[in-house]
C-alpha cells in the first residue's frame, strides 16, 4: 500500500493528452516538492520533473507538472508511442522522515 | 557527467545478509546538499525507498526495514554500501542506487544507476 496514491493505469491516442494524478496528505504533498519519474520497460527510472512543475534539462516540455493542496498532477501532450512507460510521483514525508513513492501509473498509447 | 552502479550477490539465501555496494563518479559525497539513496522494485512492483545518507553523514532508514539496514559511505572511495540483514524471499527485487539533490523545498533523485536484480531463494 503506497503512501501516495495514483490510478494504475491509463490510455489515450497518439496526439492527444493525458494526465496522471498522485493524491497524498498534508505530511507530505501538501508540505513538500513533488517529483516525478518515468520508467521505460526494463530501465531504471529517469527523472521527469522536479519542484512540482521544473523540467530537468533534456526533458520534453510536452512534460509538464502541478501541485494543488495535497494532489499534484503530471500531463503529458502530443502523445507518442515512445511514452509508454510507468510513471512515479515521489515526495518527501514528514511524518515518515524520508522520500515516499505512489505505485505507479501504466500508460498506454493506443 | 554523474554516473552510479550496483554491485552485490545476485541470489542470496533466506535468513542472509545482503550487502550491495554503489559506485558513483561525477560527484562528491562531501559536497553540501548532496546525498545518496537506495531504492528497491519487487518485479512488477512499485518503487520502495530503502535508505538515504547525506553528506554530513545524516542517515535515514524506511521506518518498516530500518531494524534490518545500515547504510555506510566512503567518501575517498566514492561509494556507498547498504546492507540488508534476514533476506526472505519477498525482499526479491532490483536494487537501485540514485544521487539525491536536495534543495530549499525538496529534494530529487537524479540520476540512477542501472540496477541490480538479487533473488532470495534456497
Amino acid at each position: 500500500q503506497s503512501v501516495l496514491t495514483q490510478p494504475p493505469s491509463v490510455s489515450e491516442a497518439p496526439r492527444q493528452r493525458v494526465t496522471i494524478s498522485c493524491s497524498g496528505s498534508s505530511s507530505n504533498i501538501g508540505h513538500n516538492a513533488v517529483n516525478w519519474y518515468q520508467q521505460l520497460p526494463g530501465k531504471a527510472p529517469k527523472l521527469l520533473i522536479y519542484y512540482d512543475d521544473l523540467l530537468p534539462s533534456g526533458v520534453s516540455d510536452r512534460f509538464s507538472g502541478s501541485k494543488s493542496g495535497t494532489s499534484a498532477s503530471l500531463a503529458i501532450s502530443g502523445l507518442q508511442s515512445e511514452d509508454e512507460a510507468d510513471y512515479y510521483c515521489a515526495t518527501w514525508d514528514d511524518r515518515l522522515n524520508g522520500p515516499v513513492f505512489g505505485g505507479g501509473t501504466k500508460l498506454t498509447v493506443l | 557527467q554523474i554516473t552510479l552502479k550496483e554491485s552485490g550477490p545476485t541470489l542470496v539465501k533466506p535468513t542472509q545478509t545482503l550487502t550491495l555496494t554503489c559506485t558513483f563518479s561525477g560527484f562528491s559525497l562531501s559536497t553540501s546538499g548532496v546525498g545518496v539513496g537506495w531504492i528497491r522494485q519487487p518485479p512488477g512492483k512499485a518503487l520502495e525507498w530503502l535508505a538515504l545518507i547525506y553528506w554530513d553523514d545524516d542517515k535515514r532508514y524506511s521506518p518498516s526495514l530500518k531494524s534490518r539496514l545500515t547504510i555506510t559511505k566512503d567518501t575517498s572511495k566514492n561509494q556507498v554500501v547498504l546492507t540488508m540483514t534476514n533476506m526472505d524471499p519477498v525482499d526479491t527485487a532490483t536494487y537501485y542506487c540514485a544521487h539525491l539533490s536536495s534543495g530549499w523545498y525538496g529534494n530529487w533523485f537524479d540520476p540512477w544507476g542501472q540496477g541490480t536484480l538479487v533473488t532470495v531463494s534456497s
